[in-house]
């Protein structure tokens, strides 16, 4: 079955840095998400890619925030000056449509922020 | 704010024996509905989806949903230790970008 790939695995950094995570969503995919996850909490969605551009984001998405896919493979998160509470597992989907479509998850960041 | 509610468990079964896992949510106008299965520090895996009132039934997996109640449930037939997970559920939103997912419930399958 084809996968999301996401890297790194883990990315440590120390709190007001700027981290990018990346992602390759599945080729024919057309809608790409970022979620996290805080240890002990619920799967939260930040925002949806779609034709280049945001097609929905959360409240958690905000201005510290950006998302971009620089070519076709692939997409990224930045997070211009990270905090201690973005401290989570970062994951990337997508999907070939909205709505009733699978949703690809790859196996996640883990982001530690100190 | 979009509300997907469920029991946190554990929920512990004997192997062989039926898991029943219960979800409910806030929005009425929802239309999808999903159950995710988590490993611990891994992502999230589907099991099922259900959209339409009544029961879906893969394998040893049924789902059941009730808009009129606002209720999804997932059964798991004669449940394995390898069953043992946190189950998400999860609704789509009004735009169908985004999926609400609950705290999940922990379910382990006892040998």
């Amino acid at each position: 079955e084809p996968e999301v790939t996401q890297t790194p695995s883990h990315q440590v950094t120390q709190m007001g840095q700027e981290v990018i995570l990346r992602c390759v969503p599945i080729s024919n995919h057309l809608y790409f998400y970022w979620y996290r996850q805080i240890l002990g909490q619920k799967v939260e969605f930040l925002v949806s890619f779609y034709n280049n551009e945001i097609s929905e984001k959360s409240e958690i998405f905000d201005d510290q925030f950006s998302v971009e896919r620089p070519d076709g493979s692939n997409f990224t998160l930045k997070i211009r000056s990270t905090k201690l509470e973005d401290s989570a597992m970062y994951f990337c989907a997508s999907s070939r449509d909205r709505g009733r479509e699978k949703l690809f998850f790859g196996s996640g960041t883990q982001l530690s922020v100190l | 704010q979009k509300e997907v509610e469920q029991n946190s468990g554990p929920l512990s079964v004997p192997e062989g024996a039926i898991a029943s896992l219960n979800c409910t949510y806030s929005d009425r106008v929802s239309q999808s509905f999903f159950w995710y299965r988590q490993y611990s520090g891994k992502s999230p895996e589907l099991i099922m989806s259900i959209y339409s009132n009544g029961d879906k039934e893969d394998g040893r997996f049924t789902a059941q949903l009730n808009k009129a109640s606002q209720y999804v449930s997932l059964l798991i037939r004669d449940s394995q230790p390898s069953d043992s997970a946190t189950y998400l559920c999860a609704v789509n939103s009004n735009s169908g970008y985004a999926l609400n997912f609950g705290k999940g419930t922990s379910l382990l399958v006892t040998p």
